[in-house]
């Protein structure tokens, strides 16, 4: 099962921030928080992620609590092509590369105009 | 710019025949993994493959699936004997930085 938690759903304004919460009070200290998104039926979309340091690229940013068993992702000023479901996932970093990605329901953010 | 491509992005198939789903990464990379979505459900890993070897497999991937690298380049998913729950996008992904795994667009799998 996923180790985090989302809000179904979420709707955003176009042009402002989006801010997607997630849940992940067991994250344990080797766990890194990813972000992935799916526009409708596509692969889902490497964003960003972290393990306790606030990131940001090109696309978003990731902002972890101190005691890292929360997080946002902050799209600075949406669009309609962020329309999507996005999925905030747990997993161990580093030289795991044989480890999957467990996925949850995630967030269906809309972007409305 | 895709890390991999898969084909056939649609295949179509008659219960009980056999499929063939094609992953063909644009480098060379050494790690793959095979997922699948069923319509309006989560995305749920089946297999983790590495150095011509499965590393990973869930409870989903039975002796019905089987993966392999035949020519040291595509990567192939296999079911032997399709059944109508098998109808799902079925996605390919590979490590390309670090550990993080970037995601093909998928073949939608209908089984009749």
């Amino acid at each position: 099962d996923a180790k985090t938690t989302q809000p179904p759903s979420m709707d955003c304004a176009e042009g402002r921030a989006a801010n997607l919460p997630c849940n992940h009070s067991t994250i344990s200290g080797n766990e890194y928080v990813y972000w992935y998104r799916q526009i409708h039926s596509q692969g889902p979309q490497y964003i960003i992620h972290g393990l306790k340091n606030n990131e940001t690229n090109e696309m978003a940013s990731l902002i972890i609590t101190e005691d890292r068993k929360s997080s946002t992702l902050i799209l600075p000023h949406a669009t309609l092509r962020d329309t999507a479901v996005y999925y905030c996932i747990v997993r161990s970093g580093g030289d795991n590369y044989g480890q999957n990605f467990v996925f949850g329901p995630g967030t269906r953010l809309s972007v409305l105009p | 710019e895709p890390e991999v491509t898969q084909t056939p992005s649609h295949q179509v198939t008659q219960m009980g025949q056999e499929v063939i789903l094609r992953c063909v990464p644009i480098s060379n990379h050494l790690y793959f993994y095979w997922y699948r979505q069923i319509l309006g459900q989560k995305v749920e890993f089946l297999v983790s493959f590495y150095n011509n070897e499965i590393s990973e497999k869930s409870e989903i991937f039975d002796d019905q699936f089987s993966v392999e690298r035949p020519d040291g380049s595509n990567f192939t998913l296999k079911i032997r004997s399709t059944k109508l729950e098998d109808s799902a996008m079925y996605f390919c992904a590979t490590v390309v930085r670090g550990d993080t795994q970037y995601f093909g667009p998928g073949t939608r799998l209908t089984v009749l």
